[in-house]
């Protein structure tokens, strides 16, 4: 079981450019999960899924969008990169069936935008 | 809004001590919240959960307590190490499917 997996680890990218983040989870969970955590910030809801073929904004999606893909990968998109996207995103993954509703995270993506 | 707040600034304990970090909510009354721990460059990791019906609940060197009249819970770590040293963070569920974190509190241990 590798858990959660994210794609890469690390990006830097100029202000406009785009790219996807992805994450996989081989748990067989209903829900996953886009955050951003900045300093002393914690961690912010981008994203969520509940289920295959839902969505839903969280705290602070503007400049994202996200696709459930199948139940084991949900993507981010970066569409026009800005300064202020620059943070580290995690994935996380939770299934319905858990008496804890534990959260299961993948290991970040680092990203900086110039 | 419906907030929760844990204490921005690190503590600094003594190997051998309990730690003690608060997690206080406002305006709402969670059904149970969780505790994370998270390690630098990691994701964070689950702990422990209590629910609004349980004043105690324990896990090895670990105690959560949820004392609901205080909106507050508190998180223990008893004979504290230096492997205990991480930032931990405390979330609550605001629907279904939606969590919300604390912005977590920095533990060191020193030894």
């Amino acid at each position: 079981n590798a858990g959660v997996t994210q794609t890469p680890k690390f990006q830097v990218l100029k202000t406009g450019q785009s790219m996807t983040l992805q994450c996989a989870q081989d748990m067989n969970h209903n829900s996953m999960y886009w955050y951003r955590q900045d300093p002393g910030m914690g961690l912010r809801l981008i994203y969520y899924s509940a289920s295959e073929g839902t969505t839903d904004k969280g705290e602070v999606p503007n400049g994202y969008n996200v696709s459930r893909l199948n139940k084991r990968e949900f993507s981010l998109r970066l569409e026009s990169a800005a300064p202020s996207q620059t943070s580290v995103y995690f994935c996380a993954s939770t299934s319905s069936d858990s008496a804890y509703n534990e959260q299961f995270f993948g290991p970040g993506t680092r990203l900086t935008v110039l | 809004s419906q907030k929760i707040e844990q204490n921005s600034e690190a503590l600094n304990i003594q190997e051998g001590k309990t730690a003690t970090l608060t997690c206080n909510y406002t305006n709402y009354s969670p059904a149970y919240l969780q505790w994370y721990r998270q390690d630098p460059g990691r994701g964070p990791v689950f702990l422990l959960l209590i629910r609004e019906n349980e004043k105690e609940k324990r896990k090895e060197r670990l105690k959560v307590t949820f004392d609901t009249t205080l909106k507050q819970s508190l998180f223990h770590i008893t004979a504290s190490q230096p492997a205990d040293s991480a930032t931990y963070l405390c979330a609550r569920y605001s629907s279904a499917s939606k969590i919300i974190f604390g912005s977590g509190t920095r533990l060191s241990i020193r030894p």
